[in-house]
């Protein structure tokens, strides 16, 4: 079935350290994919999304390449700072099928100062 | 409106207790989702609407749990009967096109005592 996998957290860098937090994936039909946060006490957010192969997704210094090759949908952010503590989830749909977001287990990122 | 509206944002009730939460999706959203978050969990999804319809009520954990959706707009998720183990926020969130993503209201945190 179609399933995602994130890396385990938590996570923790210092501020202004590259962040990278993995996602592959599986998936029967075409997928888009997306990568949601969600900030202590708040709801989840659309980060970024890509609909196609080799599509980037950009958002708040944040990129995702959509690699159909490795299946992956890497989360990338080249300086962290302290507000960007949150937990990510990765996420997919697939384009022919009816509704449902897949979603990741979450990855807790913890930036310390 | 301009998001998605969840009411009431927290609610504490007793054991044995009916409860029933609203979502007001963004205007002309036609999908309609509901998803359970435990404390440190990642997503669990309940059930989804497209327009007044739900495809799929498969992830709804027990028969004391139902939805309903009027005017391809608001909808109400009812647990009867609450248990400790309902205790978690649920998360609505609606989208215009598949593939958009969705757009999630800030949850009901609901506590069972």
């Amino acid at each position: 079935g179609d399933s995602v996998t994130q890396m385990e957290g938590p996570v923790t860098l210092s501020e202004e350290a590259f962040l990278t937090i993995n996602c592959t994936y599986t998936a029967t039909g075409y997928p888009s994919l997306f990568w949601y946060v969600q900030y202590p006490g708040e709801g989840l957010q659309l980060l970024l999304k890509a609909t196609k192969a080799d599509d980037k997704g950009s958002n708040k210094g944040f990129e995702a390449t959509y690699r159909k090759e490795t299946t992956s949908f890497h989360l990338e952010k080249g300086s962290v700072q302290v507000s960007d503590s949150a937990v990510y989830f990765c996420a997919l749909t697939i384009m022919d099928s009816n509704y449902q977001l897949i979603w990741g287990a979450g990855t807790k990122l913890i930036i310390k100062p | 409106g301009a998001g998605v509206s969840q009411s009431p944002s927290n609610k504490v009730t007793e054991k044995g207790k009916d409860v029933e939460l609203r979502c007001d999706p963004i205007s002309g959203h036609t999908a309609l989702y509901w998803y359970r978050q435990r404390l440190g969990q990642g997503l669990e999804f309940l059930i989804y609407f497209q327009g007044n319809s739900a495809p799929d009520k498969s992830g709804l954990p027990s028969d004391r749990f139902s939805a309903e959706r009027t005017g391809e707009s608001v909808s109400t998720l009812t647990i009867q009967r609450t248990q400790q183990e309902d205790s978690a926020v649920y998360l609505c969130a609606s989208s215009l096109r598949q593939h958009y993503g969705y757009t999630f209201g800030s949850g009901t945190r609901l506590t069972v005592v």
